[in-house]
């Protein structure tokens, strides 16, 4: 089955205790990208990689690591987390070169900082 | 940055039609899609438009016209099952996605 698996599914940590939110899709995607969701602001990209080794910033980068050494993995880093980090994120894969296909996305991870 | 914007709620009764809105400025176009997302779970994928007019899929329909920069999504038949948040997504001239911040449709028995 198609799937983008994101790990874990919940987590209530503590503020400066370093985290990693693991994400793989099985679809051979090349563009993969992670988003939080925050009450009345919508997804809102964090950062993106359109290939191995190739990632950029989006929209909120602030406090956040990506990686993307191989083509199935893509996780999301918080090396010292903060309250205002606590959301509901999202990672999503779509394949790149053809033009309306939209994003898979997983079933998010609800991350609480205290 | 992008300004998408689409009506927070709206309620409708079972077995009517709903439209929702989005309008939308950005750095060129290169499609919209909308998704469905029920609480607490993960957005999926409802149509794309990357022409003018209109896309049906059954009881959701959604029309698009660049000129004026608008969209919307016609839900026809609602079911209970509908009662969820539906986004508005653009793609600009360098294939950037960004969301509106969501419509909650409610829907009444």
């Amino acid at each position: 089955e198609a799937q983008v698996t994101q790990n874990p599914r919940y987590l209530i940590t503590v503020t400066g205790k370093k985290l990693t939110v693991t994400c793989s899709q099985n679809m051979n995607h090349e563009y993969m990208s992670w988003y939080r969701q925050d009450p009345g602001l919508g997804l809102r990209q964090i950062y993106y990689s359109m290939n191995v080794e190739v990632t950029d910033k989006g929209d909120v980068p602030e406090g956040y690591k990506v990686s993307r050494k191989e083509k199935r993995n893509f996780p999301l880093i918080l090396e010292s987390p903060s309250p205002n980090q606590t959301s509901l994120y999202f990672c999503a894969s779509r394949q790149q070169g053809i033009s309306n296909q939209p994003q898979h996305f997983g079933d998010g991870t609800r991350l609480s900082i205290l | 940055g992008q300004n998408i914007d689409q009506p927070t709620e709206m309620t409708a009764t079972e077995g009517a039609i709903v439209q929702i809105n989005c309008t939308y400025q950005t750095s060129g176009f290169n499609g919209l899609f909308w998704y469905q997302q029920h609480a607490g779970e993960a957005p999926t994928f409802l149509s794309y438009n990357v022409l003018d007019g209109l896309e049906e899929k059954g009881r959701f329909s959604s029309f698009l016209s660049r000129s004026k920069g608008y969209s919307y999504l016609l839900l026809k038949e609602l079911q209970m099952k509908d009662s969820a948040s539906y986004l508005c997504a653009v793609r600009d001239e360098d294939y950037k996605l960004s969301f509106g911040a969501g419509t909650t449709v409610t829907v009444r028995a």
